[in-house]
């Protein structure tokens, strides 16, 4: 299985602020995802980052409320822009290798 | 994307009990997985399925993926406090990834 790191793995943030995540896979993936997961609930998938092209983002998601970048085969960012209350949540990045698909230890975000 | 249908949504059982969890899909895949999530952890990849009717087993884990390809269950037997967590299945086709809800398992001591 991938090693998979992810900076922060928690934060306090305030209203109207940007977060960057990083997420770094110890292996090249190619296909990485990004989700993010309410307290107890199960995984929502924001959007697919492609390797020197735009991300594929799910209904629901925008380019403008969460970028992202995804400059080699190893690594990948998100960005909450402009955070409100509604955005604190874990998110997590997930690449896939073939047809088996792992899962970093999450940043725990927290908009005040 | 969409999610699978993944059931029971809670289970309370005393150590030392087996459990069964299962997801149905009206979709067939590929591969089927089972993951176990921790408190503040990411889910990690407990067991994978790559053949209808492959039953494979992980220490006290078993799972199986269904001949149908449309479903998929986990049993866990003997359980201890450690087992305590949320257990998530996916179902995998092509470039298609879709998770249950989860089964949020607690062990009494």
């Amino acid at each position: 299985s991938a090693v998979i790191s992810q900076k922060p793995s928690r934060d306090i943030c305030q209203r109207g602020t940007s977060l960057t995540i990083q997420c770094q896979v110890d292996s090249q993936v190619t296909m990485m995802f990004w989700y993010r997961q309410q307290p107890g609930q199960s995984l929502t998938l924001i959007a697919t980052a492609n390797q020197g092209s735009e991300a594929t983002y799910e209904s629901g998601f925008v380019i403008d409320k969460f970028p992202i970048s995804r400059p080699n085969l190893t690594f990948s960012t998100l960005t909450v822009s402009n955070m409100s209350p509604e955005d604190s949540s874990i998110y997590l990045c997930s690449p896939r290798s073939y047809n088996e698909q792992f899962f970093g230890p999450g940043t725990r975000l927290t908009v005040l | 994307g969409q999610q699978l249908n993944q059931s029971p949504q809670s289970m309370f059982i005393q150590e030392g009990e087996d459990v069964s969890m299962n997801c149905t899909s009206s979709s067939i895949f590929n591969t089927w997985l089972w993951y176990k999530q921790d408190p503040g952890e990411g889910p990690v990849l407990l067991i994978a399925l790559y053949k209808a009717g492959e039953l494979t087993s992980n220490g006290r884990l078993t799972a199986q993926f269904g001949i149908t390809r449309k479903d998929s269950f986990l049993n866990i037997s003997a359980s201890i406090p450690s087992d305590v967590g949320i257990y998530f299945c996916a179902g995998h086709n092509n470039n298609d990834m879709r998770f249950g809800a989860g089964t949020r398992l607690t062990v009494k001591p």
